[in-house]
């Protein structure tokens, strides 16, 4: 069964350094999305990522984050200069038609 | 703005009993729910999909329906097992948008 893959699985990084989370969704799905679960909370949707620019963002998503698909397997998620408040589940998922697969998600941890 | 209600928030059933966990929405113009199974720490699993004009989808011993005008969802699990215990989460695409919104999840412990 097709996946979408994330690495790495656990990032530890300090407070103000930048960070790229990296993805490969699944091949012939078209649309791409980011979203995060800070601990003990819901999933929140960040950004969605259609025919190489952002369909659709969250208020949570500021001129902090961005998103690039650099080729054509590759989507990453870029925070420029990491919080405390950064620190979270991220998940990849891409979209066909059979709903949303997500990643098993990258662990960031801002310290 | 959407929201999504999932009660209860924590359930404890002997292994081989029936369940339904529910879910409900506030605006009823979905597109599609969709059910997920989270294990601890790790991704969400896709469970069972259902479109906005469906009224229920069934994979093995998982059953979801879906009452769109009452802003409901259902995920009937039969004869539960010990592996089936992990975080159960309801999300819905809202017509005209990409986004899913999540509820908090049922968190399931199935006791052998």
């Amino acid at each position: 069964e097709p996946e979408v893959t994330q690495t790495p699985s656990h990032q530890v990084t300090q407070m103000g350094q930048e960070v790229i989370l990296r993805c490969v969704p699944i091949s012939n799905h078209l649309y791409f999305y980011w979203y995060r679960q800070i601990l003990g909370q819901k999933v929140e949707f960040l950004v969605s990522f259609y025919n190489n620019e952002i369909s659709e963002k969250s208020e949570i998503f500021d001129d902090q984050f961005s998103v690039e698909r650099p080729d054509g397997s590759n989507f990453t998620l870029k925070i420029r200069s990491t919080k405390l408040e950064d620190s979270a589940m991220y998940f990849c998922a891409s979209n066909g038609n059979y709903g949303y697969t997500f990643g098993s998600g990258t662990r960031l941890t801002v310290v | 703005k959407q929201e999504v209600t999932q009660i209860p928030a924590a359930l404890s059933v002997p292994e081989g009993e029936n369940l339904v966990l529910n879910c409900s929405f506030t605006d009823s113009a979905i597109y599609n729910l969709q059910w997920f199974r989270q294990d601890p720490g790790k991704g969400l699993t896709s469970l069972l999909l259902i479109q906005s004009s469906q009224r229920e989808q069934t994979s093995g011993r998982l059953n979801a329906s879906l009452d769109k005008s009452s802003g409901r969802s259902t995920l009937y699990i039969a004869a539960s097992q010990p592996g089936d215990s992990a975080t159960y989460l309801c999300a819905v695409r809202q017509g005209g948008s990409e986004k899913l919104v999540f509820g908090k999840g049922t968190k399931l412990t199935v006791n052998p």
